[in-house]
């Protein structure tokens, strides 16, 4: 089955810095990776998407890229602001179902 | 947030006691999931519903049964609770396709202490 790997697992930057995250998966008939943001105590929420025929989406200071051949995927925060702070969870289908698999998570820090 | 409420929000049981955790939803979404949610493991799906009736196992169902009488309504229910079943239980809806992932949209979630 689908195994999702994702790195890293905590992460503290200084505000209006970047931040990446990146995820791994095994399976090549997965083709579609959302990205999930969770606030403490809170549900997670989607906030950015991506399927396998797109390349790179952005959403203002959000954006992720797909790279098939090496199957991973990044979600990248621009200007990071104290409210990024969170854990995000990446996911992608597996093997083309509609089930998903997630990362185990990274917890972001933004520093004012 | 989409149209999900989860009951109960918070549930202390006993060990060997039967538990059922409840998903309502209003947006008539053809998919309902059951997750759960642990420190250091992310979010592992338990079983999931494609129709009224219609249901499958995910990766850590041992355990846990669901049933799902109503477009709106599933149910998840531990038989004999065990103290690994303190988690933090999801659902979750979406609108997707037969065969095609989509978004998927999270109730507010159930903690749940197995004593």
């Amino acid at each position: 089955g689908e195994n999702v790997e994702q790195h890293p697992s905590t992460l503290s930057v200084q505000e209006g810095d970047s931040a990446v995250i990146k995820c791994t998966y095994s399976d090549s008939a997965s083709n579609y990776f959302p990205w999930y943001k969770q606030e403490l105590g809170k549900r997670p929420q989607l906030i950015i998407d991506i399927r396998s025929n797109v390349g790179e989406k952005k959403d203002q200071r959000i954006a992720v890229t797909l790279n098939k051949t090496a199957k991973h995927f990044s979600l990248h925060i621009t200007e990071t602001q104290p409210e990024d702070s969170a854990v995000y969870f990446c996911a992608a289908s597996q093997g083309g179902s509609e089930k998903l698999v997630f990362g185990k998570g990274t917890k972001l820090t933004v520093n004012p | 947030d989409a149209g999900i409420t989860q009951s109960p929000r918070h549930k202390v049981t006993e060990t060997g006691t039967p538990v059922t955790l409840r998903c309502h939803q209003t947006e008539n979404h053809r998919y309902m999931y059951w997750y759960r949610q642990d420190p250091g493991h992310g979010l592992r799906l338990i079983h999931y519903s494609y129709g009224v009736k219609d249901t499958d196992k995910g990766e850590v169902s041992d355990g846990y049964s669901v049933s799902r009488s109503k477009t709106e309504d599933f149910l998840l229910t531990l038989e004999s609770a065990t103290s690994s079943q303190t988690s933090v239980y999801f659902c979750a809806i979406s609108d997707q396709k037969v065969g095609v992932a989509d978004t998927q949209y999270f109730g507010p979630g159930t903690r749940l202490t197995v004593l």
